[in-house]
C-alpha cells in the first residue's frame, strides 16, 4: 500500500517534444504529491508538486496532472530541452508525515 | 528556495575507518532531517528520520549501530558511517523540512568510496 510505481523507467524524446511520466498509487491517505528532478552525481531537487484538491498544475514548462479517483497522476514537460535531460522521481506522502514514498524514477533523455 | 548543504561532497577511506558526514539546512529550521542512500540507477532509499534533539529512526534493516545520526541543532545532522567496509560504498543525500511543512529539500548529496 506504500507503494508508488512509477513508468517508464526510461524515456527517449526530441527537442520540442512533450515528456510524460506516469505514477500510480495505492494509499488514499496520500495528499501530496512532489516531483524531483535529479541531474547524475547531484542530490534531487524539487520540482512541482500538487495536492489532491486540484486536477491540474502548472509552473512553466511542467504541468502536472492528477486523477484522484484513477490515483494516477503525471509529469508533463512541454517543448522538451536538452537540459531537461535528467531523472526524473514522483513522491507521495501525507499530511503530517514528512516522511515521503519515492516511485522508482525516470530516466529522461532529450536528443537535439 | 530552502538550501541544504552536505559536507563532504565526496570522501575516500580506508576500510575500518569511520566516516562523518554533515547536513546543513542553510536558510530554515529543519525539525526533521532524512538520510538516504542511492545505489547506481536506483531509486532513493530510506535510512532513517531524526528529529532535532531526539533519538533517530531507522527503516527495516538499517543497522543503526553502523550509522550513528545525530541531529543536535535545528540546521546541522551528521551521518557518522562507522567501521566502514566497501560494501558501504554509495551515494548518501539527506534532506530536511521545516515544522509543519511536507516538503522535503535535499542536500547535493556525498560519494563514499571505502577502499
Amino acid at each position: 500500500q506504500q507503494q508508488v510505481k512509477q513508468s517508464p523507467q526510461s524515456l527517449i524524446v526530441q527537442k520540442g517534444g512533450i515528456s510524460i511520466i506516469n505514477c500510480a498509487y495505492e494509499n488514499t491517505a496520500f495528499d501530496y504529491f512532489p516531483w524531483y528532478q535529479q541531474f547524475p552525481g547531484k542530490g534531487p531537487a524539487l520540482l512541482i508538486a500538487i495536492r489532491p484538491d486540484v486536477s491540474e498544475k502548472k509552473e512553466g514548462r511542467f504541468t502536472i496532472s492528477f486523477n484522484k479517483s484513477a490515483k494516477q497522476f503525471s509529469l508533463h514537460i512541454m517543448d522538451s530541452q536538452p537540459g531537461d535531460s535528467a531523472t526524473y522521481f514522483c513522491a507521495a506522502s501525507y499530511r503530517g508525515y514528512q516522511k515521503v514514498t519515492f516511485g522508482t524514477g525516470t530516466k529522461l533523455q532529450v536528443i537535439p | 528556495g530552502a538550501v541544504v548543504s552536505q559536507h563532504p561532497s565526496w570522501v575516500i577511506c580506508k576500510s575500518g575507518t569511520s566516516v562523518k558526514i554533515e547536513c546543513r539546512s542553510l536558510d530554515f529550521q529543519a525539525t526533521t532531517m532524512f538520510w538516504y542512500r542511492q545505489f547506481p540507477k536506483q531509486s532513493l532509499m530510506l535510512m532513517a528520520t531524526s528529529n532535532e534533539g531526539s533519538k533517530a529512526t531507522y527503516e527495516q534493516g538499517v543497522e543503526k549501530d553502523k550509522f550513528l545520526i545525530n541531529h543536535a541543532s535545528l540546521t546541522l545532522s551528521t551521518l557518522t558511517v562507522t567501521s566502514a567496509h566497501p560494501e558501504d560504498s554509495s551515494f548518501y543525500i539527506c534532506s530536511a523540512a521545516g515544522q509543519g511543512t511536507d516538503t522535503q529539500y535535499f542536500g547535493p548529496g556525498t560519494r563514499l568510496t571505502v577502499l
